[in-house]
């Protein structure tokens, strides 16, 4: 079973720091580009960061650029977002999700909740 | 990078067909024939249900179909059932791997 399992998650301090990770199984992780997309509490979906297969290159939403950092581990199918310099906008339901055809975010983990609140 | 516009809103009758917008612009939905559409129930992870403007993947109800013209894509859903009932979101490839969602439409079955 195609499987994504998001850590990682709570409540960090304005300015704090958190990584999540998410386990990947059920596919050939090191085949598939990833992406981070978020769900801030009444609102919208939001993409947020994505790494190409190889790990070679990431790209970002302007509102996290210089503050996250997306990495992947294909050696243990694990992903990973660094995030940095918390904001309160920041908070939001995470979801690791796995690119696939023509640019869809085809499987979805189940998320993770990040609140950033003094 | 601004989320693209959805109506907040729409609604149909159990059989009914309904049809939600998302407009874009040249530089997302109108430069690419990389439309998505999720649906979403809440509490839920998010399903993917159309991908390239029109395809469906495998277990998606041929209900579920999708368009586009110019700038805007659309999402039809025909045959409406009480199960459709949940927020959906187009999302359009906006170049250099990135990605722009809508601002999402919530879908009344009356």
């Amino acid at each position: 079973e195609v499987q994504l399992l998001e850590s990682g998650g709570g409540l960090v301090q304005p300015g704090g720091s958190l990584r999540l990770s998410c386990a990947a199984s059920g596919f050939p992780f090191s085949n598939y580009g990833m992406s981070w997309v978020r769900q801030a509490p009444g609102k919208g979906l939001e993409w947020v960061s994505n790494i190409y297969s190889s790990g070679t290159t990431t790209s970002y939403a302007d509102s996290v650029k210089g503050r996250f950092t997306t990495s992947r581990d294909n050696s243990k199918n694990m992903l990973y977002l660094q995030m940095n310099s918390l904001r309160a906008e920041d908070t939001a339901v995470y979801y690791c999700v796995r690119d696939d055809s023509a640019w869809s975010l085809g499987v979805w983990g189940q998320g993770i909740t990040v609140a950033v609140s003094s | 990078q601004s989320a693209l516009t959805q109506p907040p809103s729409a609604s149909g009758s159990p059989g009914q067909s309904v049809t939600i917008s998302c407009t874009g612009t040249s530089s997302d939905v109108g430069g690419y024939e990389y439309i998505s559409w999720y649906q979403h129930h809440p509490g839920k992870a998010p399903k993917l249900i159309i991908y390239e403007v029109t395809k469906r993947p495998s277990g998606v109800p041929d209900r579920f179909s999708g368009s586009k013209s110019g700038n805007t894509a659309s999402l039809t859903v025909s045959g409406l059932q009480t199960e459709d009932e949940a927020d959906y979101y187009c999302c359009s490839y906006a170049g250099s791997s990135k990605r722009v969602f809508g601002g999402g439409t919530k879908l009344t079955v009356l």
